[in-house]
Parts: C-alpha cells; structure tokens; sequence
C-alpha cells in the first residue's frame, strides 16, 4: 500500500479564511480523491484531483469554495476558502491506481473547527 | 450516479458472535466494492473488497459476498471479538460512493 502523508492534522479556523491541505505520496498514483466527513457521519466525495487539469467536483461542491490543485502524480492540495462554522468537518484525501494494486487508501485525516 | 444503502446503521453482538452488514447499490456498472473499518479518530482502513467477476471472497474471520443480479453484497464477520468495534462502511465502484456506516458494537 501507498505511504500518505497528509497536513496539517488539525486546524483552528477564523470565519471568513481559507485553509490549504496537503497530501503527498510515497509512489505515482493515478487516482486522487478528496473526501469530507462529518462528526458521526458517512464520507462525502467532493472532488477527484486530476493531473494537470481542473479537478472535477461533485454536485454540492464547487471550485471557488474548494480550489484543488494536483501538479504531479503524488501530490494534491485542497483548499477551503472563505470558512463559515458550517465546514467544520474532516477533510480526507484518499489515493488509489496501480500502485497500490488498483485500492483505496486514505490519509489520516485534517480535523477542521472553524469559529 | 451510484447510490448506496447500508443497514443496520447499529449492531451489537456478543463476543464470538457473528455479524452481518448488508448493502445495496444501484449502478449495475459499478465493479468494485470495497469495505472500510474506522475506529474512533482514526482513517478508514481498507478491510476486504470484492470485484464483480468474484461471488464470495474470504480472508480469516471476514468474508464478502456479491449478488450482482440483486445488486446487494454483505460482510460477514465471524467470531467476533471486542477488538472489531468500529464503524463500518461500504462501498462501491471505482471511485467509492459510501453507505451510512454500521457502527458494530462487541460486547465482551
């Protein structure tokens, strides 16, 4: 299985900033994925990271209030723009491809309190 | 797009017990599922998983089953022990859409 590394682990947030998340990967993955799941909830796709193209968001999400960025095939950031308490929530990236047997793995996690 | 449904959202079992979670999905394109344990804090781990070309696939106490005309699959997790208490999420097609969860709750 791949390696992830994702950053920070926890943040504490003013209303009305933005925070980047980072996730890198020991190996090349072909799939990235970003994921957000609520206190007592299921995990909710927001947006797949591609590769030297725009990420493509599910419906819900959109790029201004979630800007993605995937420049190579072991790194991605996503950003949460503008926080209102309302995105206080865990932020996931999840990684998956032929390195890792064509499997799903998830990145520890970025606990988000916005105040 | 594919739509998961998961139940029960609550088991609790006896120790040694088995368990059984049960999940419907509705893209019969969908071919891989997948199943993640998550305990408190922590990331989901990759448990088993199955593929559509397989009916049942086993590793130690746990086991997965497809029924791709049904389009249900179900974990099956046998002799359960205290250390299993987690939630559990189920999963399908490529790019996962998840189910609500179980949390299954052992009691020693």
């Amino acid at each position: 299985s791949a390696v992830i590394s994702q950053k920070p682990s926890r943040d504490i947030c003013q209303r009305g900033t933005s925070l980047t998340i980072q996730c890198q990967v020991d190996s090349q993955v072909t799939m990235m994925f970003w994921y957000r799941q609520q206190p007592g909830q299921s995990l909710t796709l927001i947006a797949t990271a591609n590769q030297g193209s725009e990420a493509t968001y599910e419906s819900g999400f959109v790029i201004d209030k979630f800007p993605i960025s995937r420049p190579n095939l072991t790194f991605s950031t996503l950003t949460v723009s503008n926080m209102s308490p309302e995105d206080s929530s865990i932020y996931l990236c999840s990684v998956g491809g032929s390195a890792t047997n064509e499997k799903l793995f998830f990145g520890s996690g970025t606990q988000l309190s916005v105040l | 797009g594919e739509n998961v449904e998961q139940h029960p959202s609550t088991l609790s079992v006896q120790e040694g017990d088995s368990a059984v979670i049960k999940c419907t999905y509705s893209d019969s394109a969908s071919n891989y599922f997948p199943w993640y344990k998550q305990e408190l804090g922590k990331r989901p781990q990759l448990i088993i998983d199955i593929r559509s070309n397989v009916g049942e696939k086993k590793d130690q106490r746990i086991a997965v089953t497809l029924n791709k005309t049904a389009k249900h699959f179900s974990l099956h997790i046998t002799e359960t022990q205290p250390e299993d208490s987690a939630v559990y999420f189920c999963a399908a097609s490529r790019i996962p859409t998840f189910g609500r969860g179980t949390s299954l709750i052992v009691h020693p």
